[in-house]
């Protein structure tokens, strides 16, 4: 398997446009989890679904941030618009189960200038 | 609240044991974590304790003591390329997302 996919790996944006983080989860997979990590605030899971439904937002750090997940292997982050303190390294995981492992895709470094 | 202790940093020699601690204080519990993550790289899945004791795979070991509220990650015969950043995780109640741990830097000299 080709283990969870992202893209872009890089995307460097300036302030006021709208960022969108891609993620495909590994297949059969029902779980996926979108996190951010900076070193001041370390790893803060955003968004959580569960068979494609958003279980637990509560971490989305206000309206500019909305995720999508359309279907099974497709989902989506968006932040529009985007600001310098969004800067981090973004992580989609997938989980063949609420209670497993999380797997990792490779994450996507933004930054906001 | 919810919270997770480890700590900030850990150094060893090659051929070395080491332990990294984690502690927990959440409203439930429904199992334990730990993922590896090197510079720059994304965590990687290591384990998963549900109940007490000892699981072990290959050189890593992990242990869970609930009434303590309690766990670490052992890792033997260290190697350089084990250093990395090591995180604990708890999902405090059965389908809840896993709370994350700020993380271990571990370094491994010659």
């Amino acid at each position: 398997d080709a283990g969870v996919i992202q893209s872009p790996r890089h995307e460097v944006t300036e302030m006021g446009q709208e960022v969108t983080l891609r993620c495909k989860p590994i297949s059969g997979h029902n779980s996926l989890f979108w996190y951010r990590q900076t070193m001041m605030r370390g790893l803060e899971l955003l968004i959580y679904f569960n068979n494609n439904v958003p279980i637990d937002d509560s971490g989305m750090p206000e309206d500019r941030f909305s995720a999508k997940m359309p279907n099974a292997s497709f989902s989506t982050l968006k932040i529009q618009p985007s600001e310098p303190r969004d800067s981090a390294v973004y992580f989609c995981a997938s989980s063949p189960g609420r209670d497993f492992g999380q797997y990792f895709g490779p994450g996507t470094r933004l930054t906001v200038t | 609240g919810q919270s997770l202790e480890q700590p900030s940093e850990v150094t060893a020699v090659e051929g070395a044991i080491v332990q990294i601690n984690c502690t927990y204080q959440t409203s439930g519990f429904y199992g334990l974590s730990w993922y590896q993550q090197h510079d720059g790289g994304a965590p990687t899945f290591l384990s998963y304790n549900a109940l007490d004791g000892l699981e072990e795979t290959g050189r890593f070991s992990s242990f869970l003591s609930r009434s303590d509220s309690y766990g670490y990650l052992l890792l033997q015969e260290l190697q350089m390329k084990d250093s990395a950043s090591y995180f604990c995780a708890v999902r405090g109640q059965a389908g809840t997302a896993l709370i994350f741990g700020k993380g271990t830097t571990l370094s491994v000299s010659s």
